[in-house]
């Protein structure tokens, strides 16, 4: 069964505008992690935000923001004011604390981001 | 600076050949990882290691082999049991498990 659901495919904003990245995830453990990654069209993971399933609170970076949601296994990005450079492939990963489960990201999909000028 | 380097950045093989892809880190973590990516999919994990002369099957480990004989490096051997082995192959390490990845540039390997 699929860990990570990112439902978006594709996601095509205008520059200037706000975009929001779903990511649904499902775990029986009570501590697990989530993160968030960009892969640029050069194909390099980038890692974004790692959150520990104890910690709700919701985190800004600059432009980037996350909304954790245990209650809905929700952990949703959104970029404001994107611009160009944004565009790339967001992936949503879960690590589940347990000894078969060790140190393993499970990735959703991802969402392809496409802003244009 | 420290990082992971992967290499070749492309790769071709002809089909029934072994093929060996290079990971290399100097970041002093414990953990390394193989991932593959198919176009428009998500990343499946290959093998993984907690710890040097150690390692595990992922997800889609058949066809594949690894060694880790030093902390810094982990290299992927595509066998020829790999039914489909074009794709994007990406290396990751990490301080320990539950700790953020970090990912080297990736190999493209293409079967001819």
């Amino acid at each position: 069964a699929q860990k990570v659901t990112q439902a978006q495919t594709e996601i095509s904003v205008v520059e200037k505008e706000d975009v929001t990245l779903d990511c649904v995830y499902e775990t029986r453990d009570t501590t697990y992690y989530l993160f968030w990654y960009k892969q640029p069209p050069s194909g390099e993971l980038v890692f974004l935000i790692r959150r520990n399933s104890f910690d709700e609170q919701n985190e800004i970076s600059g432009r980037y923001s996350w909304n954790f949601q245990k209650s809905t296994s929700s952990f949703n990005f959104t970029i404001t004011a994107s611009q160009v450079v944004d565009s790339a492939v967001y992936f949503c990963a879960l690590s589940e604390d347990t000894t078969d489960s060790w140190g393993k990201l499970q990735f959703g999909a991802g969402t392809q981001v496409v802003v244009t000028p | 600076d420290g990082g992971i380097t992967q290499s070749p950045k492309y790769l071709f093989r002809k089909e029934g050949q072994n093929v060996t892809l290079s990971c290399e880190q100097n970041l002093n973590h414990d953990a390394m990882y193989w991932y593959r990516q198919d176009p428009g999919q998500g990343l499946r994990l290959i093998y993984y290691s907690q710890i040097v002369n150690d390692f595990q099957k992922g997800d889609i480990a058949e066809g594949y082999s690894v060694s880790r004989e030093k902390k810094e490096s982990f290299p992927l051997t595509v066998t020829s049991a790999q039914k489909n082995p074009t794709a994007f192959y990406l290396c990751a390490s990490s301080l320990a498990g539950g700790n953020e990845q970090f990912f080297g540039p990736g190999t493209r390997l293409t079967v001819l």
